[in-house]
């Protein structure tokens, strides 16, 4: 049962170019959460989606950044119009249920965003 | 969790001793769990320990164990005869429905 994946694991994007985060949840899961890692930072959440709904986006900026999570295939993180200050890490985590109480999330390696 | 605090950004121990690493959390729902995590170098967040705050026992893996203390809103972590291995930045969260709340992380380091 390969873990959550992530790709690319390394993007490097040019102001104003658009990136693409792909998520790929464990076998089984169909709740997906992203994250966000600033330099020196802890994990902010930015997004939580089950397939094909939005189930809290509060994190998320409310310019530029979209997600979703079709009913087939990976989740995507998607940034238009990147800027420096996106520059970070971006972590997906996904889990069978609603991740709480007895319910682990499992964590992928996380997509390191450098915008030049 | 509304805010999680980890006020130690660095420590130090020596193999084989147990260090205890800090985090507080003020939330305001009833209804929460607490999570350390474990992010070496290679970036993959690795769970180490959770504890459900309506259970008054703290939770024990292995080497690792935590002291839940509710009315305090505090919640350690001890790590016993710590290996080379553990050193590692470590991460208290604390939320419900997967909008969990990170501390800005302990980096642990294991001296030989």
């Amino acid at each position: 049962n390969a873990g959550v994946m992530q790709n690319p694991r390394h993007l490097v994007r040019r102001r104003g170019q658009e990136a693409r985060l792909r998520c790929s949840p464990m076998k089984g899961h169909s709740h997906v959460y992203w994250y966000r890692q600033l330099p020196e930072e802890g994990l902010k959440f930015m997004v939580y989606l089950q397939k094909e709904n939005i189930i809290d986006e509060s994190g998320m900026p409310k310019e530029r950044f979209s997600a979703e999570f079709p009913k087939e295939g990976p989740s995507i993180l998607r940034i238009q119009q990147v800027v420096r200050g996106d520059s970070a890490a971006y972590f997906c985590a996904s889990s069978p249920r609603d991740w709480a109480g007895d319910t682990e999330a499992f964590f992928g390696q996380g997509t390191r965003l450098t915008v030049v | 969790a509304q805010t999680v605090t980890q006020s130690q950004p660095e420590m130090s121990v020596q193999e084989a001793e147990t260090v205890t690493l800090s985090c507080t959390y003020d939330t305001s729902e009833s209804d929460y769990y607490l999570f350390w995590y474990k992010q070496p170098p290679s970036r993959q967040m690795i769970l180490v320990i959770r504890q459900e705050a309506y259970k008054q026992q703290n939770a024990t893996e292995n080497r690792f164990s935590v002291n839940f203390q509710k009315a305090a809103k505090s919640f350690s972590l001890k790590i016993s005869d710590s290996q080379l291995g553990d050193a590692a930045m470590y991460f208290c969260a604390g939320g419900s429905q997967g909008n969990l709340i990170f501390g800005k992380g302990t980096k642990l380091s294991v001296k030989p």
